[in-house]
């Protein structure tokens, strides 16, 4: 069974940075691109960024080009954001999903609150 | 703003067909696959129609896609109260290389 599992959200400030983890397990992580999406408070699902398998091509929405860095470690079955430069409007729940253009398997996600 | 749009709401009465429509444009579905995701109240969505019209193993046959176009659809025969949730379709953009989801139904059962 899929099981993924985000960690690292939490309070900052604006300007702040933040990295979200995401454990994986119940597949072979390393053959898989992983995703981030996430969705603020009553809004819809936006896609963020992901990378491929083996982590060589990244992707990133227009929104967070510049302020956050996508990566992974597969020998720990794990993923990362790095969110730089945070502002208010990146409050949201993340959450890590495994695919890349059918991204299917999602965890319970993590939330990030970006407050003064 | 979403480049995938997708009417706010959409609602009927137990048992009855419920259609829901989603588009988008030459780079995103009009050249893609379409995936739909159901999210229940307070959940984190979950996979319910991949490549236009299959479903994951546990999905109920009562959810069916399909895609003419740049556009799709999302049907609901013989709705249920479980399945009052919020929709989304999405596709993969050729132009912003990257994956785009639409606006979101809510759907209700009146």
């Amino acid at each position: 069974e899929v099981q993924l599992l985000e960690f690292g959200g939490g309070l900052t400030q604006p300007g702040g940075s933040l990295r979200l983890s995401c454990a994986a397990s119940g597949f072979t992580f390393s053959n898989n691109a992983m995703t981030w999406v996430r969705q603020a408070p009553g809004k819809g699902l936006e896609w963020v960024s992901a990378i491929s398998g083996r982590g060589s091509d990244t992707y990133y929405a227009d929104s967070v080009k510049g302020r956050f860095t996508i990566s992974r470690d597969n020998s720990k079955n794990t993923l990362h954001l790095q969110m730089n430069s945070l502002r208010a409007e990146d409050t949201a729940i993340y959450y890590c999903v495994k695919g890349l253009y059918t991204p299917d398997s999602w965890g319970q996600g993590t939330l990030v609150t970006v407050s003064s | 703003q979403s480049v995938v749009t997708q009417p706010p709401s959409a609602s009927g009465t137990p048992g009855q067909r419920v259609t829901i429509s989603c588009s988008g444009s030459s780079s995103n579905i009009g050249s893609n696959t379409v995936n739909w995701y159901q999210q229940l109240p307070g959940t984190a969505p979950k996979l319910l129609i991949y490549s236009n019209n299959k479903r994951p193993s546990g999905v109920p046959d009562r959810f069916s896609g399909s895609k003419s176009g740049s556009s799709a659809s999302l049907a609901i025969s013989g709705l249920q109260s479980e399945d009052e949730a919020d929709y989304y379709c999405a596709a993969w953009d050729d132009s912003l290389n990257g994956y785009v989801f639409g606006t979101g139904t809510k759907v209700t059962a009146l």
